[in-house]
């Protein structure tokens, strides 16, 4: 499969626990994000990588969450402390090291439940 | 008011009709846009980018409005499989191009 991966599919946690995503993009794409997607709502942007750096993080990301993108393949969400608010299906994608090139491609998403 | 708003519905079709969704935006710096299908609880897949011209993909037809900063998405000859949430997608403008998405237009086609 060379679509965008994410692990695990679904984290069920207590609150107050710290809770850690990956996400895998599609090979040589050098530019990667995170949304999060409440139910009912369209997915909203939380931070962006290009390459290992991460250039813009939303006003969503609290303190509690923290991503990194180390080697600039794979990314990883950190939310620490979670809280119920937290629940949400949380989104990888990336898109291509190519002028004009802007669909972004979805992984299938970590699902998160905070009990 | 929402960067990017949509009819919520449920539109409820019967197969074989013609469905049109409607979307407006409201940065005007927006330069990318797209229709994106999503089915329950799976990630939003890319249906078609949107321009100017009007793009067409066998039923699906999609036009972009800049200047009154308006989507739409015709949909002709709907079948079962169409039923999905079919999501309006811009570009903030900015320099990392992150996308802003309207809530969602629940689509259920009925036999």
């Amino acid at each position: 499969d060379t679509g965008v991966s994410q692990d695990p599919r679904h984290k069920i946690t207590k609150r107050g626990q710290n809770v850690t995503f990956r996400c895998d993009p599609i090979s040589e794409h050098n530019r990667l994000y995170w949304y999060r997607q409440t139910l009912g709502q369209g997915p909203e942007f939380l931070t962006y990588f290009q390459n290992e750096a991460q250039l813009e993080k939303s006003r969503l990301l609290s303190d509690r969450f923290s991503a990194e993108r180390p080697k600039g393949s794979f990314s990883t969400l950190e939310i620490q402390r979670t809280e119920q608010g937290d629940s949400a299906m949380y989104l990888c994608a990336s898109i291509p090291p190519v002028a004009g090139v802007h669909e972004q491609f979805f992984g299938p998403g970590t699902r998160l439940t905070v009990l | 008011r929402k960067e990017v708003e949509q009819d919520p519905g449920p539109f409820n079709v019967p197969e074989g009709a013609t469905v049109a969704f409607n979307c407006t935006y409201s940065n005007s710096a927006s330069q990318s846009f797209f229709w994106y299908r999503q089915d329950c609880r799976k990630e939003p897949k890319l249906l078609m980018s949107v321009y100017s011209s009007g793009n067409e993909d066998g039923r699906f037809t999609a036009q972009l409005n800049r200047a009154s900063q308006y989507i739409s998405l015709l949909i002709r000859d709907s079948k079962l499989s169409d039923s999905a949430t079919y999501l309006c997608v811009v570009s903030d403008g900015g320099a990392t191009n992150k996308l802003i998405f309207g809530t969602g237009t629940l689509l259920a086609v009925q036999p």
